[in-house]
């Protein structure tokens, strides 16, 4: 059983559109993160996001990004104008309970940009 | 900057084999480190982790030992399994919260 849940499995947009991709937690977490992985290459992280604040961010994760908890269950990533560089793997991870810092994965979304 | 560096692969293995792939990691302070498998098709899923120098991980036959002196996190298996085929990633967390990968390791384990 996943430890989050992500929507949707694979998306297909043109360049230019927008994108949401949403990630659902199976139980209640405060930590949460987004990272992607561009076919064969490394998992690269994009940001943290604690108590519905952006705690840190990577350079890669730019004006066009965006991340938002907006009804307190649902965390979204949203890519405003997608560009071809964007296609890879987005994995939303929730860390663990107290005292465990480890990062559980959800299944992926595969986003392909046209 | 906290970095981690993998064997390259692709490994190729017969079924029953011995199977090694070494980690190496750069980190300020004292980080924690994993071992995530990807199967095909799917997510990342983690197979085992340790805490602090000298800690042993394991998890479905699978081990790997922090060691601090060499800065390496190799993991290992005795008898791999043709089940066993997937892409391994060694990553840390060096307590900022954010997980650096390395470049991940595809095996193949033939019958």
């Amino acid at each position: 059983e996943p430890e989050v849940t992500q929507t949707p499995s694979h998306q297909v947009t043109q360049m230019g559109q927008e994108v949401i991709l949403r990630c659902v937690p199976i139980s209640n977490h405060l930590y949460f993160y987004w990272y992607r992985q561009i076919l064969g290459q490394k998992v690269e992280f994009l940001v943290s996001f604690y108590n519905n604040e952006i705690s840190e961010k990577s350079e890669i994760f730019d004006d066009q990004f965006s991340v938002e908890r907006p009804d307190g269950s649902n965390f979204t990533l949203k890519i405003r104008s997608t560009k071809l560089e964007d296609s890879a793997m987005y994995f939303c991870a929730r860390q663990g309970t107290a005292g465990d810092e480890t990062q559980y994965f959800g299944p992926g979304t595969r986003l392909l940009v046209l | 900057g906290n970095s981690v560096t993998q064997m390259e692969g692709p490994v190729t293995l017969s079924e029953e084999a011995f199977l090694t792939i070494n980690c190496t990691y750069t980190a300020t302070g004292y980080p924690s480190l994993f071992w995530y498998v990807q199967y095909p098709g799917e997510g990342l899923q983690l197979l085992l982790k340790a805490t602090k120098a000298d800690d042993k991980g394991s998890n479905k036959g699978f081990e790997a030992t922090y060691r601090k002196e060499t800065t390496s996190f190799h993991l290992e298996k005795g008898s791999v399994q043709v089940s066993d085929s997937a892409v391994y990633f060694c990553a840390l967390d060096s307590n900022d919260y954010k997980l650096s990968f390395g470049a991940g390791t595809t095996v193949t384990v033939r019958a």
